[in-house]
């Protein structure tokens, strides 16, 4: 059963502009990871996010977890045509990882 | 470092046949794993190890055996290929250790079953 649901399914945005997408997960999590997936290629890792962190950022990626609410959220600032690719939220522990359905992003030029 | 590599990247089999979908990995990682993907859905996971000789089901193992012989390498056999087995296949990795969460995957192995 998948543990994260992100939220929207799909997203399109301008190049420049800003991409939130969300996730929102069900059992208590040691953290949270976000994944990205190119088509047609393997996930690549982008952030971790600790249950005792609020906020984390990573270039233009900035991460949010909301442990009451069972949530979190990635950010993308001053979106690029390269960063069209699906998002993943993952948790778990360790090899294990529970991953949701994913944020299909497409920027245009 | 090569990372994780996988082999074939494509694959038809017909109802009935097996095969072996092989992964490697060249960074001395303890842990290894399979998942499946499936259109509109997110990864699952298959099998995994925690080492050579330990292994152990995921959520949907059954139609997939594995076995770990050496750290390297983390073969995933399908014993009798049925259409639902269709899907994309990803390997991957992590090593031991508290600060060692991030996984690293392969690029994955499309299979297509008739």
């Amino acid at each position: 059963s998948q543990q994260g649901e992100e939220d929207p399914q799909a997203l399109s945005i301008q190049e420049g502009e800003n991409a939130t997408m969300n996730c929102s997960y069900k059992t208590s999590i040691n953290n949270l990871q976000w994944y990205r997936q190119n088509s047609g290629r393997g996930l690549v890792h982008l952030i971790l996010i600790r249950s005792n962190e609020r906020e984390k950022h990573s270039g233009r990626l900035r991460v949010t977890l909301d442990t009451s609410k069972k949530s979190s959220s990635l950010l993308i600032t001053a979106s690029r045509a390269a960063d069209t690719a699906s998002y993943f939220c993952a948790t778990g522990s360790d090899y294990k990882l529970s991953f949701g359905a994913g944020t299909t992003v497409t920027v245009r030029a | 470092n090569a990372g994780v590599t996988q082999t074939p990247k494509f694959q038809v089999l017909k109802t009935g046949q097996s095969m072996t979908l092989q992964c490697a990995q060249d960074m001395n990682h303890e842990y290894m794993s399979w998942y499946r993907q499936d259109p509109g859905m997110g990864l699952r996971l298959i099998h995994y190890s925690v080492g050579a000789g330990i292994t152990d089901q995921g959520e949907v193992p059954n139609g997939y055996n594995v076995s770990r012989s050496t750290t390297e390498d983390f073969p995933l056999r399908l014993l009798s290929a049925a259409p639902s087995q269709t899907s994309v296949y990803f390997c991957a990795s992590r090593p031991v250790g508290l600060f060692g969460d991030e996984q690293y995957f392969g690029p994955g192995t499309r299979l297509t079953v008739t």
